[in-house]
């Protein structure tokens, strides 16, 4: 158990639709790390947030958005969803500080249909 | 443009005798690599880390190698054991400060046969 938390574990929707996935990063870490495993790839990196901001961001669409709340977990919002953001999105976090290694959640499959 | 690579999409190895798993990067910037191993249905693991200061690291069964002018690492697991089976990534990051964005390798599936 990694203790980063991810729900919900499976979402199946529809084109054109909004969804928001959620992480609770580990205790006590303070950076969250958002990546999207799309069928037969390696994971991507999205965006992360240290301590409510927004601290990198890769190759994450526009109709996508995340935030951090004051208590540290996260949301990452898909909206106008297509049959391609159909992937595992995989949450991560960090102690913030040093190169610690990111521990992962166990990830919410996204299904569109 | 894959700056993180693993060529060898799959490995498998007996039982008792070293797995080695490879990975090539092309970013000279990258001074933190770290390995990952993934069951199905569960999120990667971390396994062992190494920092650009340093040409190995060691912990238990796991020894990583790095080698930054062929820019190359390698993990080696000894002995390997039927539980290793699964994907294992490779990682590297950027900048030695509060947190940062991994680049991933496509993963190999190593399976240990008893």
């Amino acid at each position: 158990d990694s203790g980063v938390t991810q729900t919900p574990k499976h979402l199946i929707t529809a084109t054109g639709q909004r969804v928001t996935l959620r992480c609770s990063p580990r205790s006590g870490d303070l950076s969250v790390y958002w990546y999207q495993q799309s069928l037969d790839q390696g994971l991507q990196f999205l965006i992360q947030y240290y301590n409510g901001e927004e601290r990198a961001k890769g190759n994450i669409l526009e109709r996508f958005s995340a935030q951090q709340f004051p208590d540290l977990h996260s949301e990452l919002n898909l909206s106008s969803l297509e049959l391609g953001d159909s992937a595992l999105y995989f949450c991560a976090s960090s102690g913030g500080y040093g190169n610690q290694p990111q521990h992962f959640g166990d990830g919410t499959r996204l299904s569109i249909l | 443009d894959q700056q993180v690579k693993q060529n060898s999409p799959s490995l498998s190895v007996q039982e008792g005798r070293i797995s080695i798993l490879n990975c090539d990067y092309t970013n000279s910037m990258f001074d933190y690599f770290l390995w990952y191993k993934k069951y199905p249905a569960e999120g990667p693991t971390f396994l062992i880390s190494i920092s650009s200061i340093k040409d190995k690291n060691e912990d238990g069964r796991f020894t990583v190698f790095l080698n930054k002018s062929a820019k190359h690492l390698s993990l080696h697991i000894v002995p390997s054991q039927p539980g290793d089976s699964a994907v294992y990534f490779c990682a590297a990051g950027r900048g030695y400060n509060a947190g940062n964005m991994l680049t991933f390798g496509g993963g190999t599936r190593l399976m240990v046969k008893p």
